[in-house]
């Protein structure tokens, strides 16, 4: 069983749907929680950063952690075709406070927003 | 500010031969860290560098290398070319003194096909 595991989708919804994205993790270790949006032919950009359980919004995106359920989601409201990408779910384990860490990724669920 | 810059953008090689793929971070970031990208395992840690000492390591084949000079900018090399290794290959840019909220800059990444 991977450490992180995504739905890969493809994912199609009309233009102002909202959208849920997930992702589980089996490793309780992991503290942070970070979702990215790659466009097609570019690198990953970070869209949202967690720490704790709980909500975090940041415009039409909010990001929720449920530890124990080892679980996360993505929702994006009021969908706009320019949010057409793939997202991707990604974790860090005990941060030793030096500035080191690896990330853990999902595969990706591609999304397709219809206009 | 100019982003993270991958070169070469794409590459053929032929099983057996090494390849040297280069990546120039941010000014001012001195932690640039790889990562492999497949359809098959999505996104994985290959290393991290840090002042020109690798600081952090994934789980890959000792093929699989890379260095940093004094100007940050960070090499990677893969020797004994094989079939599984055509990938997109990554790296991404971070101060590498902060924690794991501090976001990580990608580059748009070395596709590489071996042949």
């Amino acid at each position: 069983q991977k450490e992180v595991e995504q739905d890969p989708g493809p994912l199609s919804v009309p233009e102002g749907a909202i959208v849920s994205l997930n992702c589980t993790y089996s490793n309780s270790a992991f503290q942070y929680f970070m979702w990215y949006r790659q466009y097609s032919r570019k690198g990953p950009e970070l869209l949202m950063y967690t720490y704790s359980s709980g909500n975090k919004e940041d415009g039409r995106f909010t990001a929720q952690v449920d530890k124990s359920s080892k679980y996360i989601s993505l929702f994006i409201r009021d969908s706009q075709p320019s949010d057409s990408a793939t997202y991707l779910c990604a974790m860090i384990s005990a941060y030793s406070g030096a500035g080191s860490y690896q990330l853990t990724f999902g595969k990706g669920t591609k999304l397709s927003v219809i206009p | 500010k100019a982003g993270v810059t991958q070169t070469p953008r794409y590459l053929i090689k032929t099983r057996g031969q090494q390849v040297t793929l280069s990546c120039s971070p941010i000014s001012g970031h001195r932690s640039v860290s790889w990562y492999q990208q497949t359809p098959g395992q999505g996104l994985q840690f290959l290393f991290e560098y840090f002042s020109e000492t690798q600081r952090n390591k994934g789980n890959f084949p000792g093929r699989f290398s890379g260095r940093q000079f004094s100007n940050s900018r960070s090499e990677m090399n893969v020797s004994t070319l094989e079939l599984g290794d055509s990938a997109l290959y990554l790296c991404a840019s971070s101060l590498g003194d902060r924690g794991p909220g501090t976001e990580a800059f990608f580059g748009q990444g070395t596709r590489l096909t071996v042949v």
